[in-house]
């Protein structure tokens, strides 16, 4: 069964400082991508990072990593250097050779001053 | 370039009342899908399309229609609104295959009273 597994219902980080969101995964399928959503007060949906499944090398994408762990099945988000702006939810999703997209139910990311 | 257009951003209706949710992308994504969001439940997919004339259940079917006459158009039909299907519902849309992520409306938020 595919299924995406966020075990942070909330984080803190201070400001300018580096926090880790985790996402674990299921599958069985050869081919897969992971992605990242931030989700802020402002209810939009955007789009932060992917990386696929063959990809060699983390992805990332100016202050977003996502360290890929293949054999762990995992996909934690590292944003560094943390901004007030930063505060949001995050979702971990999947999407695999099926098309159908697997979300996880999200990680609530607080930045504080 | 527009991107994924969601009509209205907010609606309240009287249980019982129907209508339609609007949803046009302009980026000829095959894949289009209508997801509900209640706090504490993450993103429930209601249904998908993965091109014109071919549509699918998702997880959370009942009291919705959904019809693909064009690659662009995926409108959303609430049949008798209840209580119940109060929520925020996002359109989203994608090229076919595992690499390619999502890319969100911004949401409607639907009040049934």
């Amino acid at each position: 069964a595919q299924k995406i597994t966020q075990t942070q219902p909330g984080m803190f980080v201070q400001e300018k400082e580096a926090v880790t969101l985790d996402c674990t995964y299921d599958t069985s399928d050869p081919s897969y991508g992971l992605f990242w959503y931030k989700q802020p007060s402002s209810g939009e949906m955007i789009f932060l990072i992917y990386q696929g499944s063959y990809d060699q090398q983390n992805a990332t994408e100016g202050r977003y990593s996502l360290n890929f762990q293949k054999a762990r099945k995992s996909a934690n988000l590292v944003i560094s250097a943390s901004q007030l702006g930063d505060s949001a939810m995050y979702f971990c999703a999947m999407r695999g050779t099926g098309n159908q997209f697997y979300f996880g139910t999200g990680t609530s990311l607080t930045v504080i001053p | 370039n527009a991107g994924v257009t969601q009509t209205p951003k907010f609606q309240v209706l009287k249980t019982g009342q129907s209508m339609t949710l609007q949803c046009a992308q302009d980026m000829n994504h095959e894949y289009m899908s209508w997801y509900r969001q209640d706090p504490g439940m993450g993103l429930r997919l209601i249904h998908y399309s993965v091109g014109a004339g071919i549509t699918d259940q998702g997880e959370v079917p009942n009291g919705y229609n959904v019809s693909r006459s064009t690659t662009e158009d995926f409108p959303l039909r609430l049949l008798s609104a209840a209580p119940s299907q109060t929520s925020v519902y996002f359109c989203a849309s994608s090229y076919w295959g595992p690499g390619y992520g999502y890319t969100f409306g911004s949401g409607t938020r639907l009040t049934v009273v």
